[in-house]
């Protein structure tokens, strides 16, 4: 079946530690997108990719970086320069609307 | 500039009874309007569009929203709640130009009352 797999679902990290979220998709789909959640404040974006080996910032890029090598993979990765990194990250491709994996949760400890 | 407010976080309903969550956006360009629902733990489910056809929109699981510009305001209903029907649900609004942008609400949580 065509979806988007975020692994792991349940992650959990040291202070000062850099870990990656990965998103795989095999919906064909050009776009695709990181969100964060926190309790109360809906989703923000941390980055998109309109295409392969491109992509930009969104609203709260600081302390994240990604990649896009391939179509079908968009990893993020939550650096040590994150300074409250704990919360529900979503990845999401896009075509008329968005199509959401299942989460990553990240605690850090 | 494009924003959109839910009202009220928190909504609770009795089983049966009409759900109304309110969501009105802010949009300099003709709008793009979803609604979207999230269980627990889970990622976000498309429960309905609004892309300038009807502005009555039906979706999934009973729900429907109606777009009206004059209030500016896109809030969704069903007319009998059912217990399945606790969850999160956001409010996204986008723009027609196509851009990448997707503007998300804070989002409402649903409690079902037996």
């Amino acid at each position: 079946d065509g979806g988007i797999t975020q692994s792991p679902k349940y992650l959990f990290r040291k202070e000062g530690q850099n870990v990656t979220l990965s998103c795989e998709q095999n919906l064909n789909h050009d776009a695709m997108y990181w969100y964060r959640q926190d309790p109360g404040q809906g989703l923000r974006l941390i980055y998109y990719s309109q295409i392969v080996n491109d992509f930009q910032k969104g609203d709260i890029a600081e302390g994240y970086s990604v990649s896009r090598e391939k179509k079908e993979s968009f990893p993020l990765t939550v650096t040590s320069a994150q300074k409250n990194p704990t919360a529900f990250y979503l990845c999401a491709t896009r075509k008329g609307e968005l199509f959401f994996g299942e989460g990553s949760r990240l605690t850090v400890l | 500039a494009q924003s959109v407010t839910q009202l009220g976080s928190h909504v609770s309903v009795s089983e049966g009874a009409l759900v109304l969550l309110r969501c009105n956006y802010s949009s300099s360009v003709p709008p793009y309007l979803f609604w979207y629902v999230q269980y627990p733990n889970q990622g976000l489910q498309l429960l309905l569009k609004y892309t300038s056809a009807a502005t009555l929109v039906k979706g999934i699981n009973g729900f429907e929203a109606e777009f009206k510009k004059s209030e500016t305001s896109f809030h969704l209903t069903k007319p009998s709640a059912h217990m399945s029907d606790a969850a999160e649900y956001f409010c996204a609004v986008s723009d027609a130009s196509g851009t990448y942008k997707y503007i998300f609400g804070t989002g409402t949580r649903l409690k079902v009352l037996a």
